[in-house]
């Protein structure tokens, strides 16, 4: 079992550019979750998917920001216009659809 | 609406020494509290949860928390620490019954051994 796997595990974007996270989660788990943490705000929710279906979008800013989940193997999240108050580390975690998530290693975004 | 706190940004205590790390929630409802560990540069790990039953939990490397309704605590607990257990440790809710299984994360306590 490998895990959650993120890619990439690093993404340096200007401002103004799209950026594309993506995040596949443990086989059989039903349900992904999104994460943002930063220093300041620390871990914060994003959006959650359970067999693929949007469930819970109410950490999503509402411009900008987007998930999907096309398949059981992945979920992305995309940031359009990228601004330097997105640099963070985004996390995924994926689960049985229980409270007990297994998390992904992150990906460092930073906006120039 | 939850609300996590962790009242100790940053606890240093000798290795082989106990530690207690604390957190405190606010919520009306029932609630299921767990605790993540996050080393350096990593992403969060599991440690142990609680929901209903015994308020005494057991977890993973000799770690337990208790919740104790009365004070709104779930608190993390070990008798004798390893150097391999520095790390930011995480104290997360979710409300039941809401159909989200989100969590809700306090601002974590960075624990360390004194050298």
């Amino acid at each position: 079992n490998a895990g959650v796997i993120q890619t990439p595990r690093h993404k340096v974007t200007g401002k103004g550019q799209e950026a594309t996270l993506w995040c596949e989660p443990i086989s059989g788990h039903s349900a992904v979750f999104w994460y943002r943490q930063t220093i300041v705000q620390g871990l914060e929710f994003l959006t959650y998917f359970r067999n693929q279906a949007p469930i819970d979008d109410s950490g999503m800013p509402k411009e900008r920001f987007s998930a999907q989940m096309p398949n059981q193997s992945h979920s992305t999240l995309k940031i359009q216009s990228t601004q330097p108050q997105d640099s963070a580390v985004y996390l995924c975690a994926s689960s049985l659809d229980t409270y007990e998530q297994y998390f992904g290693p992150g990906t460092r975004l930073t906006v120039l | 609406t939850q609300t996590v706190s962790q009242s100790d940004a940053h606890v240093t205590v000798f290795e082989g020494d106990s530690v207690e790390l604390r957190c405190n929630y606010s919520y009306g409802g029932s609630i299921y509290l767990s605790w993540y560990i996050q080393h350096h540069g990593h992403g969060l790990q599991f440690l142990l949860k609680y929901y209903s039953g015994n308020p005494v939990v057991q977890g993973v490397n000799g770690f337990e928390a208790e919740f104790s309704k009365s004070d709104s605590s779930f608190h993390l607990r070990k008798a004798s620490v390893h150097w391999s257990d520095s790390a930011v440790y995480f104290c997360a809710v979710s409300a039941a019954g809401t159909g989200s299984n989100r969590l809700t994360f306090g601002k974590g306590t960075k624990f360390s051994l004194i050298p």
